[in-house]
């Protein structure tokens, strides 16, 4: 089975300082992972994704988020914050194959996230 | 995401009625989903359709029906509401060629009294 876990439930942090949303996952073989935003009273928004290559990816307003196998962690950071960006993050992965038997997408639990003027 | 729309986008109804939520996308993907979001949980899934022809069950699939009545439209239906089903419901489509990264409609946010 797969999982993830976002072990904060919300991350502060002042505005111009940089973040970092954190992320571990468990799945068989290679992941594919992502990530998503939700402003309030809006659906979730793509920023990201990690299928191969590159450990770093970068992504949508800034954002990009690091790939690491070893610690099977994909944390999301930006090098300096914006009150905008306060939000709902999610991340999720699913297993590389995508038959109808074995598809499945798997989200975390969210972070909000609050950028403090 | 424009792309996907949901209605309605709220709905108040009352224990046992039955709801009908519609999805509508002009992504042209042939992968649609249903998840509710309820606080502290996340998006847990309720069904997938992977083409017109195809429905799957989902994590919470329990209460739920699901009709794909063409590749744009996938409608989730609540046969007899139930308060624990107060939730904010949301419509996904995805293509096998994005490597299924999922586009989300707004959501629709239903309460059941």
């Amino acid at each position: 089975a797969q999982s993830v876990a976002q072990p904060e439930d919300q991350v502060n942090v002042a505005e111009g300082n940089p973040l970092t949303v954190k992320c571990t996952y468990s799945v068989s073989g290679n992941p594919y992972l992502f990530w998503y935003v939700q402003y309030p009273n809006r659906g979730l928004q793509f920023l990201l994704k990690y299928i191969t290559g590159d450990n770093l990816v970068k992504g949508s307003y800034g954002f990009e988020a690091e790939f690491n196998k070893s610690q099977t962690s994909f944390h999301l950071k930006k090098p300096s914050a914006l009150v905008s960006d306060s939000a709902l993050y999610f991340c999720a992965v699913r297993h590389p194959y995508s038959g109808a038997g074995s598809y499945q997408l798997t989200f975390g639990k969210g972070t909000k996230l609050s950028v403090i003027p | 995401d424009a792309d996907v729309t949901q209605t309605p986008r709220n709905r108040i109804t009352k224990t046992g009625k039955r709801i009908m939520l519609e999805c509508s996308q002009t992504k042209g993907h042939d992968r649609m989903y249903w998840y509710r979001q309820d606080p502290g949980l996340g998006l847990r899934l309720i069904y997938y359709s992977f083409d017109v022809k195809d429905i799957n069950k989902g994590e919470i699939s329990d209460g739920y029906s699901v009709s794909r009545q063409a590749q744009a439209k996938f409608s989730l239906s609540l046969e007899s509401a139930i308060p624990n089903q107060t939730a904010l419901y949301f419509c996904a489509t995805s293509d096998l060629r994005g490597a299924d990264t999922q586009y989300f409609g707004p959501g629709t946010r239903l309460t059941v009294l």
